[in-house]
């Protein structure tokens, strides 16, 4: 089985940095993937670590440790448009390759 | 590139009807997978579908199926839908070989009446 766990909300000001943390618990594990939800929008993806260290995609960075079983989205230079939900999601690799999400965390930016 | 589109955008359907929603995924993508989003049981998994055999099954009922088409594209079916089958179904296209990068349609808002 696979459960994540992340913060529910996470509030912060415009110009600020602000981590999102993700811990996991899986049988197996095959990568860890971050995405970013706007009120009434789709999934969009924006970050994939299958190896330990720090994976940067201009203000946004994500890390990943395997042997803690952990990771983090890490947002530089708020925007107000950064406010959105994000989900940090697994996939098994016992087998059955089922995606697991996590609940997702909110952020709020504040101006 | 087009994205992945879904059709209906919306539905209101009542209980014990069926409801059979439509994906296309982005040109060149095999793989098709789709979500169920409730604010009570987050983004979970309903299946895969590459070059028309489903891959992976989530934990649904029977109720919930799809296939894919020979052009990629895929439907889902509800049949005798539930109240609580109300949600926005997601569907997303993966490239090949890199299941983790999953893009999502804009989703069909479902609401069982």
């Amino acid at each position: 089985g696979q459960s994540l766990e992340q913060p529910s909300e996470v509030t912060a000001v415009e110009g600020a940095i602000v981590q999102i943390n993700c811990t996991y618990q899986t049988s197996g594990f095959y990568g860890l993937s971050w995405y970013q939800q706007h009120d009434g929008g789709a999934p969009t993806f924006l970050s994939y670590n299958a190896l330990d260290g720090l994976e940067e995609t201009g203000r946004f960075s994500s890390f990943l440790s395997r042997s803690d079983s952990y990771g983090y989205l890490l947002l530089q230079e708020l925007q107000m448009k950064d406010s959105a939900s994000y989900f940090c999601a697994v996939r098994d690799e016992g087998g059955s390759y089922i995606p697991t999400f996590g609940r997702g965390t909110s952020l709020i930016v504040h101006p | 590139k087009a994205g992945v589109t879904q059709t209906p955008r919306y539905l209101i359907k009542t209980r014990g009807q069926q409801v059979t929603l439509s994906c296309s995924p982005i040109s060149g993508h095999r793989s098709v997978s789709w979500y169920q989003q409730t604010p009570g049981q987050g983004l979970q998994f309903l299946f895969e579908y590459f070059s028309e055999t489903q891959r992976n099954k989530g934990n649904f009922p029977g109720r919930f199926s799809g296939r894919q088409f020979s052009n990629s594209r895929s439907e889902m079916n509800v049949s005798t839908l539930e109240l609580g089958d109300s949600a926005l179904y997601l569907c997303a296209s993966s490239p090949e070989g890199r299941p983790e990068t999953q893009y999502f349609g804009p989703g069909t808002r479902l609401l069982v009446l």
